[in-house]
This record gives structure tokens, C-alpha cells and sequence, in this order.
């Protein structure tokens, strides 16, 4: 069986501050997808990275990155936070085959403070 | 871009009627999927579909049922509606993936039933 468990449910920083959402996953397949989707305040999850269990290197955008650590399982996601843009919910997911539906975290409640 | 589309962002019914949402989306997707969101639940998978005519149950598919006549659109249907169903309802929609690993999923904008 696979899970995601994302242990923090919610979280206030201070705008320009970083801010690390944690994510650990369960899985006994070799092959799998993460993912990390944001949900503003309107409603609709936005894809925001996808990364392949092959591909351990850490990944930066912007203010944005991702640390992929296997041996630990865990796929954090790190924001220099900016409030308007940044306060949603966070959501870590995983899939573990071609076309099985993903498998959520509960989510994180990041809210950035001017 | 993708775009996938929910026929209503809010909806208000009475217990005992029957619910229809729709979800199309745009890209020529095989898979397309319907969750619900809860506080403190996160997202619960309720069906998916593979193709036109197929569907399989996710986690919690009792109150419900689907229909894919057309691969653009997949319809989520609650046939007696009840309090407890009362949700934010995600469709979301992605490739068919050739090999082991996963497509993306993209969703709709949501759809939150309340149910009196």
C-alpha cells in the first residue's frame, strides 16, 4: 500500500522567510512518481513539480525547491515566501504505476504574514 | 494548456435529489478521476476512468456513480443526495501513460455541493 503523509498541517512564516512543507512517503514499488500541487484560496490545484524515483537531484525554481532524499523517503518542498502568491495549501502526492490514480497527503495550510 | 472544467463552482441541493457534475476537459486525456475534499481528510478518490465506457471504483465510491459516454466528459452522479455529502468534488484528468510511471494530473476547479 502506498502513503503520504504530510506532518504538518498548518504553518505561518513571515514574508521573504523560508519556509520548508514536509512530505514522507510509503511505498514498496521501485518505480514512482512524486508530485507537489498548490491550492489557493479559489479552489483549483495547480501541478507545481513531478519528479521520478530515478532522479534523486534536488530541484530550484525560482523561489522555489525541492529536496529528494530516497533514503529517507521524504520529497520536502522549500518556499522563500511571498504572501500573496504563497498562502494556499500545499499537497504532496504519489502514484506508483503507469495509470493508478495519486495517492494525497492531508495537505499543509501555508499562510505567509507581510 | 490543459484545461479541464466543472459545470458549476457551487451548488446547492436538497437531500434526496439526484446530482449530476460534469467535468470536460480539452487535451484528448484517457484517465480522468473524481475526488472529494474534506478539512482534515485531504483528497479521497471516488472513480476513474481509463477510457470511454470504463470506469473503476477509487476509496470511497458508496453514493455514487460515474458515466464516460465521451472521452472528453466524465460525470460524477449522486443519485440520492445526502447531508454527508456535502464537499468540495475535484475532477481531474491526464494522459494514458505508456510504461510503469505516472502522468500528470490536472484539475478542474472544483465544484462545492452543499447539501440542506
Amino acid at each position: 500500500a502506498q502513503k503520504v503523509t504530510q506532518a504538518q498541517t498548518e504553518i505561518s512564516v513571515v514574508e521573504k522567510e523560508d519556509v520548508t512543507l514536509d512530505c514522507v512517503y510509503e511505498t514498496r514499488d521501485t518505480t514512482y512518481y512524486l508530485f507537489w500541487y498548490k491550492q489557493p484560496p479559489s479552489g483549483e490545484l495547480v501541478f507545481l513539480i513531478r519528479r521520478n524515483s530515478f532522479d534523486e537531484q534536488n530541484e530550484i525554481s525560482g523561489r522555489y525547491s525541492w529536496n529528494f532524499q530516497k533514503s529517507t523517503s521524504s520529497f520536502n518542498f522549500t518556499i522563500t515566501a511571498s504572501p500573496v502568491v504563497d498562502s494556499a495549501v500545499y499537497f504532496c502526492a504519489l502514484t506508483t504505476s503507469g495509470n493508478t490514480p495519486l495517492v494525497f497527503g492531508k495537505g499543509t495550510r501555508l499562510s505567509v504574514i507581510a | 494548456d490543459v484545461k479541464v472544467t466543472q459545470s458549476s463552482r457551487y451548488l446547492v441541493k436538497r437531500t434526496g435529489e439526484k446530482v449530476f457534475l460534469e467535468c470536460v476537459q480539452d487535451m484528448d486525456h484517457e484517465n480522468m478521476f473524481w475526488y472529494r475534499q474534506d478539512p482534515g481528510l485531504g483528497l479521497r478518490l471516488i472513480y476513474f476512468s481509463y477510457d470511454v465506457k470504463m470506469k473503476e471504483k477509487g476509496d470511497i465510491p458508496e453514493g455514487y456513480s460515474v458515466s464516460r459516454e465521451k472521452k472528453e466528459r466524465f460525470s460524477l452522479i449522486l443519485e440520492s443526495a445526502s447531508t454527508n455529502q456535502t464537499s468540495m468534488y475535484l475532477c481531474a484528468s491526464s494522459p494514458r501513460a505508456f510504461g510503469v510511471l505516472g502522468e500528470t494530473q490536472y484539475f478542474g476547479p472544483g465544484t462545492r455541493l452543499l447539501v440542506l
